[in-house]
């Protein structure tokens, strides 16, 4: 059963680091793990995405170990600004909703 | 870059009405892809087009639904008849390769 987990939401201050991590059993072998950002009354926003071990760029890095059954989105030193949903998408095969899967997204608040 | 444009941003209708959403792509972008977002179910892809042809509509719920992507610049998803149950955010993405890379900011319907 084609199944991504990540926690309902997350708290956390300005200035420090926020990782949020994703479960994914059996996603397709020769895929990305890609990550959203969404704001209240807009479509999800590509963050990033990888493949395998990390992947950084000018807004986040990704961590994906060997196994690729979790992945790690890393955000450094957040503001008040990075309050957002922060979906993860994977592909599995057979999914019965389609091969491309969505979590259910991470509610993370920063607070001052 | 005009990104991908919805519309109507909102839609209000009474049940058993036809609801036509519409969405332009960004230009020079081969994938299109419709998603439906609820509170109980998260993002769930509805269908994913290619080069204007549907690859994969095993998300769309039932009969009742129906899209369509005449050419490259527009495509649109049809309700009919619209129930209750159908209201939610639904988005439309658009991308150069298989993953959504580039969200709409969506049309809410509620059908009443």
């Amino acid at each position: 059963l084609a199944k991504i987990t990540q926690p309902i939401s997350m708290d956390s201050y300005e200035g420090q680091e926020v990782n949020i991590t994703c479960s994914h059993n059996n996603i397709a072998t020769n895929d990305y793990i890609t990550w959203y950002q969404q704001f209240p009354s807009q479509g999800p926003r590509f963050i990033i995405q990888g493949y395998k071990t990390k992947v950084t760029n000018e807004v986040a890095s990704l961590f994906i170990p060997a196994d690729r059954k979790s992945s790690t989105l890393s955000l450094p030193r957040v503001s008040l600004s990075d309050t957002a949903v922060y979906y993860c998408l994977a592909v599995f095969y057979g999914g019965s909703q389609g091969n491309l899967i969505f979590g259910k997204g991470t509610k993370l608040s920063v607070k001052p | 870059d005009a990104g991908v444009i919805q519309s109507p941003r909102h839609e209000v209708t009474e049940m058993g009405q036809e609801v036509t959403l519409r969405c332009k792509p960004i230009s020079g972008h081969n994938s299109l892809f419709w998603y439906r977002q609820t509170m109980m179910r998260g993002l769930e892809l509805l269908i994913y087009f290619n080069n204007n042809v549907p690859i994969d509509d095993s998300g769309m719920p039932e009969d009742r639904f129906s899209a369509k992507m005449p050419n490259a610049s527009f495509s649109t998803l049809k309700i009919q008849p619209s129930e209750p149950r159908d209201s939610a955010v639904y988005f439309c993405a658009s991308s150069r390769g298989p993953k959504p890379q580039h969200f709409g900011d969506g049309t809410r319907l509620s059908i009443l």
